[in-house]
């Protein structure tokens, strides 16, 4: 089974907002709705934002936000601040008891 | 506080074992999983397997079966992953997490800090 796709990279102006995609299929995003989202600056470990599709574990500002159609989940920074300038991971549980995790998503803050 | 402490960093040569350690402090070391995600040089996370400490069963990704060792040691509440012939490929970051136990679906929310394992001739 295949990472799920991200794109590259996605930039914004502080303030504003920038959502990443996830893009699997029908037997990994598209079937569930058990999409993460996790975030890692350079040279940390990642750090959970989102779990089930949209909902937010404690102490996660709510300016981050998840949704999903189809086989594409999303997630959504908005007022983006330069903290938030880091990788982002989506993973999914799927087919087979297996999770997949996306490719990977640069967030560069202009 | 939970924490997951991992070991420190390897340097190993090609053919060589080893084994990297998660010590969890916390929280109910038996109710929650332990899974293992590699992250090679500058490339995505990548799900290893998870075990399940309360009884040691383990399971393994399609991509690491028969690869590596994951196992548990209530006992001290620690988690490890091994190697018995480490490749020039298994350079990389291996970060252990938790999930709650009920399902392979559950998030990761806490993670270890990360074991930099190098294996160069």
């Amino acid at each position: 089974q295949s990472a799920l796709t991200q794109p590259r990279s996605v930039s914004g102006s502080p303030g504003q907002s920038v959502t990443i995609s996830c893009t699997g299929t029908s037997r990994d995003v598209g079937g569930y709705n058990y999409v993460s989202w996790y975030q890692q600056h350079p040279g940390k470990a990642p750090k959970l934002l989102i779990y089930d599709v949209n909902k937010w574990p404690s102490g996660v500002p709510a300016r981050f936000s998840g949704s999903k159609s189809g086989n594409t989940a999303s997630l959504t920074i908005s007022g983006l601040q330069a903290e938030d300038e880091a990788d982002y991971y989506c993973c999914s549980y799927a087919d087979s008891y297996t999770l997949l995790f996306g490719s990977g998503t640069k967030v560069t803050v202009l | 506080e939970v924490q997951l402490v991992q070991s420190g960093a390897e340097v190993k040569k090609p053919g060589e074992s080893l084994r990297i350690s998660c010590k969890a402090s916390g929280y109910s070391f038996t109710r929650y999983w332990i899974t293992w995600v590699r992250q090679m040089p500058g490339k995505g996370l990548e799900w290893m397997g998870r075990i399940d400490p309360s009884d040691s069963y383990t399971y393994y990704s399609p991509s690491f079966q028969g690869l590596v060792t994951i196992s548990t040691d209530k006992s001290i509440t620690s988690a490890y992953l091994q190697w018995s012939s480490l490749e020039a490929s298994d350079t990389a970051i291996y970060y252990c997490a938790r999930q709650l136990d009920t399902a392979l679906a559950n998030p990761f929310d806490y993670w270890g800090q990360g074991t930099l394992v190098t294996v160069s001739s």
